[in-house]
């Protein structure tokens, strides 16, 4: 069992510009969550796919965002025309459909 | 609205002894609730739940206890170590698979 893992852990980009991260969660683990984290504050939930099916989108998920599991494995989130306001921890976590939630280490984006 | 929160940002305790962090929560759909502890640069890691269908809950040197009356959960660290040094995060689910909603978080400083 390796755990939740994403990639890059850190990306610098400019405003503007798209980026996009991805998360491969523990293998048997058919959920899988994206949050953000901004600084002080708890994880807010984005979205979660139960295999590949989409199955809740947070209203903080603006149409700049978009997130994929195309083959109910791993996931990539991306972000459009990135914008000040999205620099953040992005975490993704998995799930053997039951309440615990296991989290990777995070992708820290930083737009300048 | 703030559906989880965590009313103290910061604790400082003396090795050995307890530390008590709190939560309250207003969803009363809400019927699983877990503690996450987070270090720097890290992802949250799970700690320990309930079921709302409890009161306590006992993992080694963790207890959670839960008032469902009073919609309000506390976490028990006994003896505290150094090594527990970290954020703490309180989250709650509606039902098994689903998002969790997170506090703000708690600053626990556990002093040699």
């Amino acid at each position: 069992d390796t755990g939740v893992s994403q990639d890059p852990r850190h990306k610098i980009t400019k405003r503007g510009q798209n980026v996009t991260f991805r998360c491969d969660p523990i293998s048997e683990h058919n959920r899988l969550y994206w949050y953000r984290q901004t600084l002080g504050q708890g994880p807010e939930f984005l979205t979660y796919f139960q295999n590949e099916a989409q199955l809740e989108k947070s209203r903080l998920l603006s149409d700049r965002f978009s997130a994929e599991r195309p083959k109910g494995s791993f996931s990539t989130l991306e972000i459009q025309r990135t914008e000040q306001g999205d620099s953040a921890m992005y975490l993704c976590a998995s799930s053997p459909d039951w309440y615990e939630q296991y989290f990777g280490p995070g992708t820290r984006l930083t737009v300048t | 609205d703030q559906q989880v929160k965590q009313n103290s940002p910061s604790l400082s305790v003396q090795e050995g002894r307890i530390s008590i962090l709190n939560c309250d929560y207003t969803n009363s759909m809400f019927d699983y609730f877990l503690w996450y502890k987070k270090y720097p640069a890290e992802g949250p890691t799970f700690l320990i739940s309930i079921s709302s269908i409890k009161d306590k809950n006992e993992d080694g040197r963790f207890t959670v206890f839960l008032n469902k009356s009073a919609k309000h959960l506390s976490l028990h660290i006994v003896p505290s170590q150094p090594g527990d040094s970290a954020v703490y995060f309180c989250a709650a689910s509606a039902g098994a698979g689903n998002m969790l909603t997170f506090g703000g978080g708690t600053r626990l400083m556990v002093k040699p």
